[in-house]
């Protein structure tokens, strides 16, 4: 099955700052790439994802890079800002298209 | 668009009884639902894949017995957690796939339950 890592497990930045944070995947069949944001006591948001046949994307402050040589995807964030505060996590689906997801990154922006 | 309900985002119950809780996909159709669990600080384990008109898939060491799901419609998946004790408390997360949807892997979420057992 699909083994996802993701780093760092916090990360801590100051307003308008970058961010960025690392996931590998091990199966090279994965093809689907998003990024969820989870805000306390709510469900994980969707705020980027990233398919298989292209390096980049871009929306506004956030951008997704992959890698499919190395397999490993990264999540930007430009110009934090306290409201980006939150934990993000990297998912992969593997050749199953059932998703694994890595074990979430604590985001906190100080004002 | 693309918006999932769940209900009830937060519940109370007593040891010995049954919680059911409802994931809807409320501006499209899911073939495929899913259904996590997510303990503080920690990542979604998923515990079951549900899909429409047939039984559900089980992840290893998910009792079946225990958490009952239902996928009747194409925009409804339900899990009833039976007999509940309080080491079933947790957050509950299901998601939605889109049938026919941009990208076979493409889900959305919920906004959760929180089940306390007494």
């Amino acid at each position: 099955g699909e083994n996802v890592e993701q780093h760092p497990s916090t990360l801590s930045v100051q307003e308008g700052d970058s961010a960025v944070i690392k996931c590998t995947y091990s199966d090279s069949a994965s093809n689907y790439f998003p990024w969820y944001k989870q805000e306390l006591g709510k469900g994980p948001q969707l705020i980027i994802d990233i398919r298989s046949n292209v390096g980049e994307k871009k929306d506004q402050r956030i951008a997704v890079t992959l890698n499919k040589t190395a397999k490993h995807f990264s999540l930007h964030i430009t110009e934090t800002q306290p409201e980006d505060s939150a934990v993000y996590f990297c998912a992969a689906p593997g050749g199953s298209y059932i998703p694994t997801f890595g074990r979430g990154t604590s985001l906190i922006v100080h004002p | 668009g693309a918006v999932v309900s769940q209900h009830p985002s937060r519940v109370i119950c007593k040891s010995g009884t049954s919680v059911k809780i409802e994931c809807r996909s409320l501006d499209f159709q899911a073939t495929t639902m899913f259904w996590y669990r997510q303990f503080p600080k920690q990542s979604l384990m998923l515990m079951a894949t549900s899909n429409e008109g047939s039984k559900a898939t089980y992840e290893q060491g998910v009792e079946k017995d225990k958490f009952l799901i239902n996928h009747a419609s194409l925009t409804l998946s339900t899990l009833t957690v039976t007999s509940a004790h309080p080491e079933d408390s947790s957050f509950y997360i299901c998601s939605a796939r889109p049938s026919g949807g941009a990208t076979i892997n493409e889900q959305f979420f919920g906004p959760g339950t929180r089940l306390t057992v007494l």
